[in-house]
């Protein structure tokens, strides 16, 4: 299975600061078709997830511009340009090149 | 809009049964894989099985291979997952949720239900 490993596990956060997560894999999430197979979900308390960054760097739809996505190979990062206090919550990242589908540990983003 | 409603959770004992449902609607649901990730509570996210659009085609994580089954009825736009053998590590929230076809042959989890819990214990 491929591992996938975030950092930080806890990240606190001033609003209209800058906000940063890493998340890197065991083996490479680029696809010979030129895909690069990793998402990134938000689930804000007490709701579900909800689809945020597809593709590695592409927005999903309703998704602020503020948060942008990127990366290659096995290193990828989660960027909040101004962080606003609705982006409270844990965020995952997921691989979707292999099954099982899997989750890094989650980085819990709280609003200081 | 597009809805997923889980139900069917509660609490079961140990080596018990439990099967729970997802109601879709606002999508042509015969077009879509579906998954089912859980999250025992206040831990992280884990993928749990998933199925091909008409059926023919079943996945499933290592740790519930041989006790869940997962199926769906398109006539119905309802997917189910039937757990035997529950242990009390199969505590968890159960989501279930769609492969969106957002681009080329990539299919991120987009919407996802509210969830159901499930509660295993003596």
């Amino acid at each position: 299975d491929i591992v996938m490993t975030q950092s930080p596990l806890s990240l606190p956060v001033t609003p209209g600061e800058p906000a940063s997560i890493s998340c890197r894999s065991s083996q490479s999430l680029l696809h010979s078709n030129g895909y690069i197979y990793l998402d990134w979900y938000l689930q804000k308390p007490g709701r579900s997830p909800q689809l945020l960054i597809f593709l590695g760097s592409n927005r999903a739809s309703g998704v602020p511009d503020r948060f942008s996505g990127s990366g290659s190979g096995t290193d990828y990062t989660l960027k909040i340009s101004r962080v606003e206090a609705e982006d409270a919550g844990v965020y995952y990242c997921m691989q979707a090149l292999q099954v099982p589908r899997t989750f890094g540990q989650g980085t819990k983003l709280e609003i200081k | 809009e597009i809805q997923l409603l889980e139900s069917g959770g509660g609490l079961v004992q140990p080596g018990g049964s439990l099967r729970l449902s997802c109601a879709a609607s606002g999508f042509t649901f015969k077009s879509y894989w579906m998954n089912w990730v859980r999250q025992a509570p206040g831990k992280g996210l884990e993928w749990v099985a998933a199925i091909k659009e008409d059926g023919s085609d079943r996945k499933y994580a290592d740790s519930v291979k041989g006790r869940f089954f997962i199926s769906r009825d398109n006539t119905k736009n309802s997917m189910d997952l039937q757990m035997n053998s529950l242990r009390v590590d199969d505590t968890a929230f159960y989501y279930c949720t769609r492969e969106a076809h957002v681009q080329g042959p990539v299919r991120p989890f987009d919407p996802w239900g509210q969830g159901t819990l499930v509660t295993v214990s003596s």
